[in-house]
């Protein structure tokens, strides 16, 4: 089945610098990539997506990145805030394993004021 | 407005007593999935539900089961819950199968006494 690796599992910053996270998988036949930011108690929610026929996505301070060669993707924050301080998870969807999201492990972000 | 809603959002039941969690959707979604997340780590597939289509994950217990009665409503029942099965469980919905955003609840909070 897929497998993800998600690094770092911790990441801190401080306010205004970037973050960046970055994910691996291992079915070169997955297709979408949606990353998921988790506060502590509530649901994950979707922050960003990318397909695989895409090779960067940008939405105001976040963009993903997909590298499908090298089967690797990257989420990127800039000028972060307080309140990005969250659990980030990427996920992969796709390939032997359709419709089943598999995460990683996430990435507790913390961004100090 | 919630558009994926579980109840109870904290549910407490005793070793060994059947409980069930409800979770509803008013974004008429074909796929409902259920997910189990315990403390630090990612959430993971229990089952899904394609329309009436029911698909088990092959590591899901035995104690764990679902009902779909109608497009809009999902169960999990847990026949006899350990103290193992302690833990956030999230519903959440997406239009297909295939590289579809999945949209989470808010989860319940199970505690088992």
């Amino acid at each position: 089945g897929e497998n993800v690796e998600q690094h770092p599992s911790t990441l801190s910053v401080q306010e205004g610098d970037s973050a960046v996270i970055k994910c691996t998988y291992s079915d070169s036949a997955s297709n979408y990539f949606p990353w998921y930011k988790q506060e502590l108690g509530k649901r994950p929610q979707l922050i960003i997506d990318i397909r695989s026929n895409v090779g960067e996505k940008k939405d105001q301070r976040i963009a993903v990145t997909l590298n499908k060669t090298a089967k690797h993707f990257s989420l990127h924050i800039t000028e972060t805030q307080p309140e990005d301080s969250a659990v980030y998870f990427c996920a992969v969807v796709g390939g032997t394993s359709y419709g089943k999201l598999t995460f990683g492990q996430g990435t507790i972000l913390t961004v100090h004021p | 407005d919630a558009m994926v809603i579980q109840n109870p959002r904290y549910q407490v039941t005793q070793f060994g007593k059947p409980v069930t969690l409800s979770c509803s959707q008013t974004l008429n979604h074909n796929v409902m999935y259920w997910y189990q997340q315990k403390s630090s780590q990612a959430p993971k597939l229990l089952f899904h539900y394609y329309d009436k289509d029911f698909n088990n994950e092959a590591d899901t217990p035995d104690n764990f089961q679902s009902r779909r009665p109608n497009t809009s409503f999902c169960f999990l029942d847990i026949r006899s819950p350990g103290l193992g099965d302690a833990a956030m469980y999230l519903c959440a919905t997406s239009r297909g199968i295939s590289n579809q955003p999945q949209h989470f609840g808010d989860g319940t909070r199970l505690s088992i006494l």
